[in-house]
């Protein structure tokens, strides 16, 4: 079983829908990654968070650390979101290295 | 610059060359990471700088993965005796400091023939 999984490992949608992306972790962690490539490996970092819920534009990342879940939202989706999305986490052990999930590969249609 | 930035942005080797791959941080990040991701998986962590320290390096496959970080900002990442199974992108990120936000380079893929 991986330290860190995710759900669905692939997402089509049509634009104008609200889309969630789910975490699973196993490991003990000090914050938790959302992670955006594109195609052609470029990684934007989306959240970084540890606790509660954080709001950025049309995307909402939210942590359960007692469930040990977290869920990125999408609203209003457009092609553009288009993209492969990856949580990460970040071990509390103080070795600061990032075990990540193996993606949700999200297309939205027009 | 303004990200991290990461040379060559393609690199095609003969099994058996040896690669070294470049990472520029963000001017002052402390912490450096390599990370190596094979197609249609997740980065797997190879190893963490915290300034020249080499503090972590415990995700390199094998004794032919290298890295340095000698004054604390470019760090390369050295492959000896290139192998078709070292095909990957490897990204690099830095940080400002421990516990903060993770930024990523574009990477490196590497295709070894």
């Amino acid at each position: 079983k991986n330290e860190v999984e995710q759900s669905p490992q692939n997402l089509t949608a049509q634009e104008g829908e609200f889309i969630t992306i789910n975490c699973s972790y196993s490991v003990g962690i000090s914050a938790l990654h959302w992670l955006q490539q594109h195609p052609g490996g470029g990684i934007v970092s989306l959240f970084m968070l540890s606790s509660g819920k954080k709001k950025h534009g049309r995307l909402i990342a939210t942590i359960n650390i007692q469930e040990k879940h977290s869920s990125l939202h999408i609203t209003a989706s457009h092609p553009r979101d288009s993209a492969v999305y990856i949580c990460a986490a970040k071990s509390n052990f103080g070795n600061e290295k990032l075990t990540f999930g193996t993606g949700t590969r999200l297309t939205i249609i027009p | 610059g303004a990200g991290v930035s990461q040379s060559p942005r393609y690199k095609v080797a003969k099994r058996g060359q040896d690669v070294a791959l470049r990472c520029d941080p963000i001017s002052g990040h402390v912490s450096l990471f390599w990370y190596q991701q094979a197609l249609g998986q997740g980065p797997e962590f190879l190893t963490y700088f915290q300034n020249e320290a080499q503090l972590d390096k415990s995700g390199l496959p094998s004794d032919r993965f290298f890295a340095e970080r000698p004054e604390g900002s470019v760090s390369t990442l050295k492959i000896q005796r290139t192998q078709q199974e070292d095909s990957a992108v490897y990204l690099c990120a830095s940080s400002l400091a421990p516990r903060t936000e993770a930024f990523f380079g574009q990477g490196t893929r590497l295709t070894v023939v």
